[in-house]
């Protein structure tokens, strides 16, 4: 079974404040994924990576950053917290093409649900 | 411009009742199109994906149908029970030509609640 784990299930932090969300994933899967989940804009892509140290913004990039220094681990950075980042982060991990075909099976970690006072 | 709507935006209905939840989607070059279920405070699992030459597919209670002349997908739950309660996202993936990714498309979901 596909393990994709998340740091926090809840987080409060402060505007202004660093914060760091952790995504570590099992099944040696080369893509990884930040997304945030708001209601009624559903899931959007933040940031992914397809291979170490290489990342591609997604839809959503403005405010955050993101690292992956070794394939099990992706970590979405928001340099500056502000209150407009309190949502749902979702990470997910998928592995390549080569082994997936052309589906690109996504597999979700649990959230973090990250409110900004 | 890709999009995925989905239909209706939120259901109630009573427990052991079918229900159908739709999904269309204008989305080129198609590749794929998946259903996740989410569970509230949870992020998704997948139900099924289907590619362009699949027209049903199934997953125990849960029934998807894909018409890729009309771009529309729909996702059947028969007898629901109160474990149904949760989004059901509809999510299209655009075939890509370069990069290691395709392009995926999140619908906003359908929250079914299933009452006793």
């Amino acid at each position: 079974d596909v393990k994709v784990t998340q740091s926090s299930r809840y987080l409060v932090k402060r505007t202004g404040e660093k914060v760091f969300l952790e995504c570590v994933q099992d099944m040696d899967h080369e893509n990884m994924f930040w997304y945030r989940q708001d209601p009624g804009l559903g899931l959007r892509l933040i940031y992914f990576s397809y291979d170490v140290k290489m990342k591609e913004k997604g839809d959503i990039p403005e405010g955050y950053s993101v690292s992956r220094e070794k394939k099990e681990r992706f970590s979405l950075i928001l340099e500056s917290a502000s209150t407009n980042q309190t949502s749902m982060y979702l990470c997910a991990s998928s592995p390549p093409r080569r082994t997936s075909g052309r589906i690109y099976e996504q597999y979700f970690g649990p959230g973090t649900r990250l409110t900004v006072t | 411009k890709n999009q995925v709507e989905q239909s209706p935006q939120s259901l109630i209905i009573l427990e052991g009742k079918n229900c159908t939840l739709q999904c269309n989607y204008t989305v080129s070059p198609f590749s794929n199109l998946r259903w996740y279920k989410q569970d509230t405070g949870r992020g998704p699992v997948s139900l099924t994906i289907m590619t362009f030459s699949e027209n049903t597919k199934s997953n125990g209670r849960y029934t998807a149908t894909l018409d890729a002349d009309t771009k529309q997908s729909s996702l059947h739950i028969t007898a629901s029970q109160l474990s149904d309660s949760a989004s059901y996202i509809c999510v299209v993936s655009a075939s890509s030509y370069g990069g290691s990714q395709g392009n995926l498309i999140f619908g906003k979901g359908t929250k079914l609640s299933v009452k006793p």
